[in-house]
């Protein structure tokens, strides 16, 4: 089973609102990634992290911001929730060997 | 055109018969190739990694990589209904430090007792 937790599961806030989806992994993996998904619908990239104080955008634009201070913890950050940002989050990680990547239950968000 | 095309079903079959599962890809670097499980509402499962071309297998479940025609499958035998879920590839450039994945669409199973 992996080691890779997102918390929380589900959030339902309201419009304006900040709020912060957190992702820890305890397997040292120097690669993590922040995926969204909507119902039915295939993932898409919004952003990833090579290491420590490393983070580029992904394919899909996104409003939602990320910061790596440590190798262990990849936050993403929406600084004022909008109805359009209701999906659903998913974090992975990867070590530098670029072998298997693993997910994280993921994080509903619904913004009201 | 999408790097990694992958249908979406849904797959209906019946309980004990051989799901048969695939992707194509446009891009010769794919190196990494992953098959992910997913049921509603829950993260990708891990369930098969390959490197480069070659078969594997693990328990009741098969993955097939043919890089010569840019094509790759996971077979499902004796399908138990605890199956039904959607099946995600996913792969990666080995040159590509970012290590970023692309995913296809996914395709939902169902698997009928």
């Amino acid at each position: 089973e992996a080691d890779i937790y997102q918390t929380p599961r589900y959030l339902v806030i309201g419009t304006g609102k900040k709020i912060t989806l957190e992702c820890s992994q305890t397997m040292g993996h120097d690669k993590m990634y922040w995926y969204q998904q909507d119902p039915g619908m295939e993932l898409h990239l919004i952003h990833y992290s090579y290491g420590v104080n490393s983070t580029e955008k992904g394919d899909l634009s996104s409003e939602s911001t990320v910061s790596r201070i440590r190798t262990e913890h990849f936050p993403l950050t929406l600084e004022s929730a909008r109805p359009s940002h209701t999906s659903q989050y998913l974090c992975a990680s990867r070590d530098l060997g670029n072998t298997e990547a693993f997910f994280g239950q993921g994080t509903r968000l619904t913004v009201v | 055109q999408k790097e990694v095309e992958q249908d979406p079903g849904p797959l209906s079959v019946p309980e004990g018969a051989i799901v048969s599962l695939n992707c194509t890809y446009s891009n010769s670097a794919f190196q990494y190739f992953m098959w992910y499980r997913q049921y509603s509402r829950k993260g990708p499962e891990l369930l098969m990694y390959t490197y480069s071309s070659g078969n594997k297998e693990d328990g009741r479940f098969t993955a097939q990589v043919d890089k010569s025609s840019k094509y790759i499958s996971l077979f499902i035998r004796d399908s138990q209904p605890s199956d039904s879920a959607t099946y995600l590839c996913a792969m990666s450039v080995g040159t590509d430090s970012w290590g970023k994945l692309q995913f296809g669409a996914g395709t939902q199973v169902v698997v009928t007792p």
